[in-house]
């Protein structure tokens, strides 16, 4: 079965940093391209980024909203995925979706953790 | 970034009617070059995060009830639930993977019992 477990989340003052972790279990983490969704509080879903696969040498992609402050890293060796994010803004409060995307169709998720709560406020 | 608008914002339909989502993007979402619609649909219940309904704008994932249909190409987009359950209820999004660098949702359509 698969799943995606995230941790992490919290409260953070506006100008910090916070770290993201996501554990993956029931496939082979490093055939897929990994991704991060968030959704702000009673909002819609909007990208935050992505991780290529092994095959596609773990390249990365970000939305323009957080290019420069978030970096997406994974260990597949710890079926791991993380999200490092720095001077964080109050608008990136949002639960933060950990996503898996299809073999299927890359671009599209068809795996989704729990979500976990970061919330940017002093 | 292509902009994905949807609508109607929230449509309230009874049970064993039919319940239509609509999708447009700014722009194309079609790749000539292996004529498929870069389209997904999701629906996410209250507490839950989304589920993957519809990719390819028009093919099931597996385990999704086939009174779900996706349909339309280009730039116009239709979601269509055939008969409404209870367990429907839920907000839907539409999602575009034509530019993956810059992947984005529509605002999302609430759907309700009548």
């Amino acid at each position: 079965e698969v799943q995606l477990v995230e941790s992490g989340g919290g409260l953070v003052q506006p100008g910090g940093s916070l770290r993201l972790s996501c554990a993956a279990s029931g496939f082979t983490v490093s055939d897929h391209y990994m991704d991060w969704v968030r959704q702000a509080p009673g909002k819609g879903l909007e990208w935050v980024g992505r991780t290529r696969n092994k095959a596609n040498s773990y390249t990365t992609e970000y939305a323009a909203s957080v290019k420069g402050r978030f970096t997406i890293s994974r260990d597949d060796s710890k079926s791991s995925l993380y999200l490092q994010m720095n001077s964080l803004k109050t608008e990136d409060t949002a639960v933060y979706y950990c996503v898996r995307a299809s073999g299927t169709a890359t671009g599209t998720f068809d795996y989704w953790g729990q979500g976990t709560l970061v919330t940017v406020s002093s | 970034d292509i902009v994905m608008t949807q609508s109607p914002d929230s449509l309230a339909v009874s049970l064993g009617e039919r319940a239509t989502i609509n999708c447009k993007s700014s722009q194309t979402v079609l790749y000539s070059a292996n004529n498929k619609n870069y389209l997904a649909w999701y629906q996410q219940k209250p507490g839950q995060p989304p589920k993957l309904l519809i990719y390819w704008a028009s093919a099931r994932e597996s385990g999704v009830p086939d009174r779900f249909s996706g349909s339309g190409s280009g730039t116009d987009f239709t979601l269509t639930i055939s008969s409404l359950q209870a367990e429907d209820v839920a907000v839907y999004y539409c999602q575009q993977y034509y530019s993956i660098s810059a992947i984005t949702f529509g605002q999302g359509t609430r759907l309700e019992i009548k």
